[in-house]
């Protein structure tokens, strides 16, 4: 089991430029969430998703869309990417219990 | 409104020495309470869990968490720390609306000095 996989691992963007965060999971999970983190404020929930074609949103949506297309894969994406989505950006999965997460991406916007 | 405090940015603590980490949360009915570990540049790991029964709950690397139903408090602690628990540590509650949404508190920086 690889777990919760997500890459990459480090993006430099540029102001408005558009990119997509990959996330997958191998333990047939059907909840799946995106969270952004940040210094002093915690985790905080972006997009998630309770199946295979079903999303919603979550605390911070603006500016990220998801998809869910498989339940495996729960794709993050930034449309016009700004500074202030400069972050470290964690995909998580669960199944009715604890949540398990991803190494993370570090996506810095200059 | 459902949500998690962690009243505490950073805890210091001695090697060897018991620590704890504080945690109170708000949500109505009966809460489902976990304890996260993230060491420098890595993901959340996963510590302890309270759903139900024994108020003192045991976990992974030999924390526990006590749940106190009248403080609305889940507090983590372990005997005595080790420099190797020196790492960031996030209470969270899950959502009573959405069996598996949870909501993270701020997290508190547990720095053990040797």
């Amino acid at each position: 089991n690889a777990g919760v996989t997500q890459t990459p691992k480090f993006q430099v963007l540029k102001t408005g430029q558009s990119m997509t965060l990959q996330c997958a999971q191998d333990m047939n999970h059907e909840y799946m969430s995106w969270y952004r983190q940040d210094p002093g404020m915690g985790l905080r929930l972006i997009h998630y998703s309770v199946g295979a074609g079903i999303t919603d949103q979550g605390e911070v949506p603006n500016g990220y869309n998801v998809s869910r297309s498989t339940t495996e894969d729960f794709p993050l994406r930034l449309l016009s990417a700004a500074p202030s989505q400069t972050s470290v950006y964690f995909c998580a999965s669960s199944n009715g219990g604890e949540q398990y997460f991803g190494p993370g991406t570090r996506l810095t916007v200059t | 409104a459902q949500s998690v405090a962690q009243p505490e940015d950073q805890v210091n603590v001695a090697e060897g020495n018991p620590l704890t980490v504080k945690c109170t949360y708000s949500v109505s009915g009966n809460p489902y309470l976990f304890w996260y570990v993230q060491y420098p540049n890595r993901g959340l790991q996963f510590l302890l869990k309270y759903i139900t029964g024994d108020n003192l709950v045991k976990g992974s690397y030999g924390f526990e968490a006590e749940f106190n139903k009248s403080q609305t408090s889940f507090h983590l602690k372990k005997p005595s720390a080790l420099v190797s628990d020196s790492a960031l540590y996030f209470c969270a509650v899950r959502d009573m609306r959405n069996t598996d949404k949870l909501i993270f508190g701020t997290g508190t920086r547990l720095q053990v000095f040797p």
